[in-house]
């Protein structure tokens, strides 16, 4: 499989800043890299594909960028709606591994 | 609009073997463009891949460290897939959830509710 390494696993933030979390990859997947939105109680929200992809209904806010073994997603003009737990996932190998999540506070 | 629903026992003993279906409605699982998974999410934890199938059943994939107890199958004339794991423990309580998966994007771009699944003599 392909571990996938996050950071960092918390961070606080005030409404109107600008966020950027990371994920490494332990061997190059291209650009199989997808971005998720978890809320307490709720299954996870696909936010972009393909490393870059925004999906249909995802505010421009949120972008990611990134290929080979280094990804981002950065979240802009952050509101207290955004406060959630964010997860990677490299779908390169069919044997698909999750990020360990971000847990992004709102100040 | 698509829409899947996890359903299965809630509680379990440890040693039993844990049955999940999920079932797809506004759309049929047939879709060529698409696998169907399993992911669960132990309480106050991360997200676990556990398996996925395609809908001819042709292809399957499973989570290396649970391979020996678990198996997915599909069942199109009832538009549902299913997960059995086998021997379970405490460590596999968790809130299991199914979805749908880009079959190039590998990306779950649809997800059910979720089902909480605890295992407890």
């Amino acid at each position: 499989d392909v571990p996938m390494t996050q950071s960092p696993s918390s961070l606080s933030a005030s409404v109107g800043d600008r966020v950027t979390i990371t994920c490494r990859a332990s061997r190059s997947i291209s650009d199989y890299l997808n971005w998720y939105q978890q809320k307490p109680g709720k299954a996870p929200k696909l936010l972009i594909s393909r490393a870059s992809n925004l999906q249909s209904g995802v505010p421009s806010k949120f972008s990611g960028s990134g290929s080979g073994t280094d990804f981002t997603l950065t979240i802009s003009s952050l509101q207290p709606e955004d406060s959630a737990t964010y997860y990677c996932q490299q779908s390169y190998n069919p044997l698909y591994t999750f990020g360990q999540g971000t847990k992004l506070e709102i100040k | 609009q698509l829409r899947l629903q996890e359903s299965g026992p809630g509680l379990m003993k440890p040693s039993e073997t844990l049955s999940l279906t999920c079932t797809v409605s506004g759309g049929s699982i047939r879709n060529g463009d698409y696998n169907w998974g399993w992911i669960r999410q132990p309480p106050g934890k991360g997200l676990e891949w556990i398996a996925s199938i395609y809908y001819s059943g042709s292809n399957s994939y499973y989570n290396p460290s649970l391979k020996s107890r678990v198996t997915i199958s599909v069942d199109t004339s009832k538009n549902q897939f299913s997960l059995k794991l086998t021997s379970v423990t405490a460590a596999d309580t968790a809130v299991y959830f199914c979805a749908r998966l880009g079959y190039s994007s590998g990306a779950g771009d649809n997800w059910g509710q979720g089902t909480l699944v605890t295992v407890s003599s």
